[in-house]
């Protein structure tokens, strides 16, 4: 199985600020990745798909990027709705695996 | 719109057979692949398997000896067995489309909590 990994597990920012989200393979997937967005006691929300394309609807501040093993969300200037856990998942082969998780806090 | 709804019982027995329902409104299940995934309470998130529309299943290696599901295109509706559960099983359980042919999932029921006691 490919392995994500996610980091931080937890991360503290203030309304406003910009805040990256690491997600790294255990082997390449191209750019077979997306992006969730996760409020309590909710279904995940697709935000992002193929590493960096915007899935319709989703606040321009949102942004993904990379590609093989190594990608990044990006969040510009928080909103105090963006407050919720992050997970990536792979799709470039099965099983597809999600990482453990980002919390976004509100600081 | 389309909207995907779980039902199903929310306690299982060890031992037994977990069955859930994915009813799908405002869409058809006669196209695409339709996944279940599930949640541990607290933890992250686990892909069980898939049905495509032609009722041809792909399942997670670590959960394929238990798993079936199966497709009935005249209730739209898709569905998930899990045999032998013990409470490690239970999680909330969630139904997801795919995105076209593509495997991330655009969209999601609201989950059900399945819990496996006695």
């Amino acid at each position: 199985d490919i392995q994500m990994t996610q980091s931080p597990s937890t991360l503290s920012a203030p309304v406003g600020d910009r805040v990256t989200i690491t997600c790294r393979a255990s082997q390449s997937i191209s750019s077979w990745l997306a992006w969730y967005q996760q409020k309590p006691g909710k279904a995940p929300n697709l935000l992002i798909y193929k590493a960096s394309y915007l899935e319709s609807g989703v606040p321009s501040r949102f942004s993904g990027s990379g590609s093989g093993t190594e990608f990044t969300l990006t969040i510009t200037s928080l909103q105090p709705d963006d407050f919720a856990t992050y997970y990536c998942q792979q799709y470039n082969s099965y099983p597809y695996t999600f990482g453990q998780g980002t919390k976004l806090e509100i600081k | 719109q389309v909207q995907l709804q779980e039902s199903g019982p929310g306690l299982v027995k060890p031992s037994e057979t977990l069955s859930l329902t994915c009813t799908v409104s405002g869409g058809s299940i006669s196209s695409g692949y339709w996944s279940w995934i599930r949640q541990p309470p607290g933890k992250g998130l686990e892909w069980i398997g898939y049905i495509f529309y032609t009722g041809g299943t792909n399942y997670n290696p670590s959960l394929k000896s238990r798993v079936t599901i199966s497709g009935d295109t005249s209730k739209n509706q898709f569905s998930l067995k899990l045999s032998s559960v013990t409470a490690a099983d239970t999680a909330i359980y969630y139904c997801a489309r795919h995105s076209g042919d593509d495997s991330f999932f655009d969209l999601w029921g609201q989950g059900t909590l399945v819990t496996v006691s006695s």
